[in-house]
């Protein structure tokens, strides 16, 4: 069975900071994909990142970025220079094959909550 | 409208109540999708329709019942529900209905139910 771990609950940083929220999978399948998803207290989950178990290239956009290890089955995020905006609870996702090959489902991990204080 | 819309926003319920929530996507996608979040726990699958068909029904209690008349509208029917069915209701949807590798799905901002 898959598995998505986000072994932090809650972080708490200040403003400005760095702060890494960790993602660890389980997976049998050779040919998978990654997600984070935000979620902001409005309730919606949006989505910030897809990646492809063949590209292990780490991937920068803005303060955001992802470091995918195959090898230790991590897909780590870092939020550079942390800003109140960022406040939300951060969920990593695992997409594996639905039944029959159709559609993707994903497996949510429970989330990581990080606050932001200014 | 863009995106993934749902309504109501709020819905409170008794439990001889029925009641529908819906879902809107202006994405031109093919898939739709229920997921239940509760507090405390990870994000439940509840129904995928691709191309209007039902794809899977992941163990959900008969209370609920989805209906998916077209690609772009999905409701999911509520009665006799009970207090521990209380929790965020999720949309969903996603481009291929075929089995792309690729699907992202993009989410609405959800549906929150109260049941007295």
């Amino acid at each position: 069975a898959q598995k998505v771990t986000q072994a932090q609950t809650e972080i708490s940083v200040v403003e400005k900071e760095d702060v890494t929220l960790d993602c660890v999978y389980e997976t049998r399948d050779t040919t998978y994909y990654l997600f984070w998803y935000k979620q902001p207290p409005s309730g919606e989950l949006v989505f910030l990142i897809r990646r492809n178990s063949f590209d292990e290239q780490n991937e920068i956009s803005g303060r955001y970025s992802w470091n995918f290890q195959k090898s230790t089955s991590s897909f780590n995020f870092t939020i550079t220079a942390s800003q109140v905006v960022d406040s939300a609870v951060y969920f990593c996702a695992l997409s594996e094959a639905w039944s029959g090959g159709s559609n993707y489902k994903l497996t949510f991990g429970k989330g990581t909550l990080l606050t932001v204080n200014p | 409208e863009t995106g993934v819309t749902q309504t109501p926003r709020h819905l409170v319920m008794g439990m001889t109540n029925k009641k529908s929530l819906k879902c809107e996507q202006h994405l031109g996608h093919n898939a739709m999708y229920w997921y239940k979040q509760s507090a405390k726990k990870p994000l439940e699958l509840m129904f995928v329709y691709s191309l209007e068909e039902r794809v899977e029904n992941n163990s959900v209690p008969s209370r609920f019942s989805p209906e998916c008349p077209n690609s772009s509208h999905l409701f999911l029917h509520l009665h006799t529900l009970q207090p521990e069915d209380s929790a965020l209701y999720l949309c969903a949807s996603s481009q291929d209905g075929g089995g792309s590798t690729t699907d992202t799905q993009y989410f609405g901002p959800g549906t929150r139910l109260t049941v007295l």
